[in-house]
């Protein structure tokens, strides 16, 4: 079975901090990972994903397989960067992800 | 492509009342899902299509869902009788399955049962 856990329920950092979303996943083989993000009254929109290695909006993702964790992180967060975070698997040939229950972030001024 | 489409954006209805939520996936893509978001569960899986046969309901919390896909391009979820409970924004999403495993969400529907 396929699970993803964001142990952290909120966040709350100040503008110009770093900081680092978490993410643990539980899979047997090998998983494609995902960081999804949710701006205030706005759809669900792909963030990143691990197999492209890139940096989107200054947010990178590292897959570390011998921890089980893609932890979201970011130098320098932004006012802007507040919305909900959610962390997804997906295994094999499952179409079915998984998602984490969500990192609500708020980054004050 | 106008993306994921989804009617209606808010609906208020009384408990006991049917609710019908609807949902346009992105053209070509053969894979859908409904989502329930609460601040309590976060993003819960309801039930997942492809091409057009409902594949995991697993999802569905009760028979009060219900879920169809009658073709490629149109999928509902409707819940009878509704309950304060209920209250949630429904997600529904698409994907091009097999090699892509991004989801496409559309903007949700916002439901409130009194």
């Amino acid at each position: 079975a396929q699970r993803v856990t964001q142990p952290e329920k909120l966040l709350s950092v100040f503008k110009g901090a770093p900081v680092e979303l978490k993410c643990n996943y539980s899979y047997s083989g090998s998983p494609e990972l995902f960081w999804y993000v949710q701006y205030s009254r706005q759809r669900l929109q792909l963030l990143l994903r691990h197999i492209s290695r890139e940096s989107i909006k200054g947010f990178t993702a590292d897959l570390n397989k011998g921890e089980t964790s893609f932890h979201l992180k970011k130098p320098f967060a932004q006012e802007e960067d507040s919305a909900m975070y959610y962390c997804a698997l997906s295994g094999g040939g499952s179409y079915i992800p998984t998602f984490g229950r969500g990192t609500s972030l708020i980054v004050h001024p | 492509d106008a993306g994921v489409i989804q009617s209606p954006r808010h609906e208020v209805t009384e408990m006991g009342q049917e609710v019908t939520l609807r949902c346009k996936p992105i053209s070509g893509h053969n894979s859908l899902f409904w989502y329930r978001q609460t601040m309590m569960r976060g993003l819960e899986l309801l039930i997942y299509f492809n091409n057009n046969v409902p594949i995991d309901d697993s999802g569905m919390p009760e028979d009060r869902f219900s879920a169809k896909m009658p073709n490629a391009s149109f999928s509902t979820l409707k819940i009878q009788p509704s309950e304060p409970r209920d209250s949630a924004v429904y997600f529904c999403a698409s994907s091009l399955g097999s090699l892509v495993h991004e989801q496409f969400f559309g903007p949700g529907t916002r439901l409130t049962v009194l």
